[in-house]
């Protein structure tokens, strides 16, 4: 079966400059979310989308902003690359279904090293 | 969310059952139990939901308290590839489209003895 697909897997940056991280959800999908986790530290929400609007916002900061397209793949922009933004960014899809989504699948995740 | 409470880590041995606990003594009655399971270097996995009575899927049981304050989640026969941290997770049914966002708390770290 298809999964969520993240892009590119690897990614290094230096400071002050920019990432656009990509996420193509499972076919029919029609919500989108983005997590980021720490090194150490449990994965948080930064944001979602549900048939191409922002559905609802976490702690994301002012310098990440994120959208999804016609196609429902999502990217995530990130600017002003701070060293604390180094993390693994994890995308999640679903499909409302009857009320309610219930399940999310998450891709594989994006490794993002600011040097 | 309602907040929900784990044990930091548990140790089982290989080939038995194991029984990971969660406490949600708030729970509201429109709340859902999920429970997600992240390997080593991988993306968040579900595992399975329920409401008010026990559930079973291929992967788990689900075993929920008469009055909903705590939930277990059982693994039947544990192997190596169930080594993971696992998070008990509230959702509340009623959410608005694509705002069911999934809270972890600080979940569950599962070592499997061979």
């Amino acid at each position: 079966a298809a999964g969520v697909i993240q892009s590119p897997r690897h990614l290094i940056k230096e400071k002050r400059e920019t990432a656009t991280l990509k996420c193509y959800p499972i076919p029919r999908h029609d919500t989108v979310y983005w997590y980021q986790q720490g090194p150490g530290q449990d994965p948080q929400f930064l944001i979602s989308f549900y048939e191409k609007m922002q559905s609802d916002k976490g702690s994301i900061p002012d310098r990440f902003s994120a959208q999804q397209f016609s196609d429902y793949h999502s990217e995530l922009n990130m600017s002003s690359l701070e060293l604390g933004d180094s993390a693994l960014y994890f995308c999640a899809s679903s499909k409302w279904v009857g009320g309610s989504s219930y399940e999310q699948y998450f891709g594989p995740g994006t490794r993002l090293t600011v040097t | 969310d309602a907040k929900t409470t784990q044990p930091n880590s548990m140790e089982s041995n290989e080939e038995e059952p194991v029984h990971l606990p969660c406490n949600h003594s708030t729970i509201s009655g429109t709340d859902y139990i999920h429970w997600y399971r992240q390997l080593p270097s991988q993306g968040p996995e579900y595992v399975i939901h329920g409401l008010t009575s026990n559930v079973n899927n291929r992967m788990a049981s689900l075993a929920i308290a008469e009055d909903r304050k705590s939930s277990t989640l059982i693994l039947h026969r544990a192997t190596l590839r169930d080594a993971a941290v696992y998070y008990c997770i509230l959702r509340d049914v009623g959410a608005n489209f694509g705002n069911e966002k999934l809270t972890f708390g600080t979940g569950t770290r599962l070592t499997i003895i061979p």
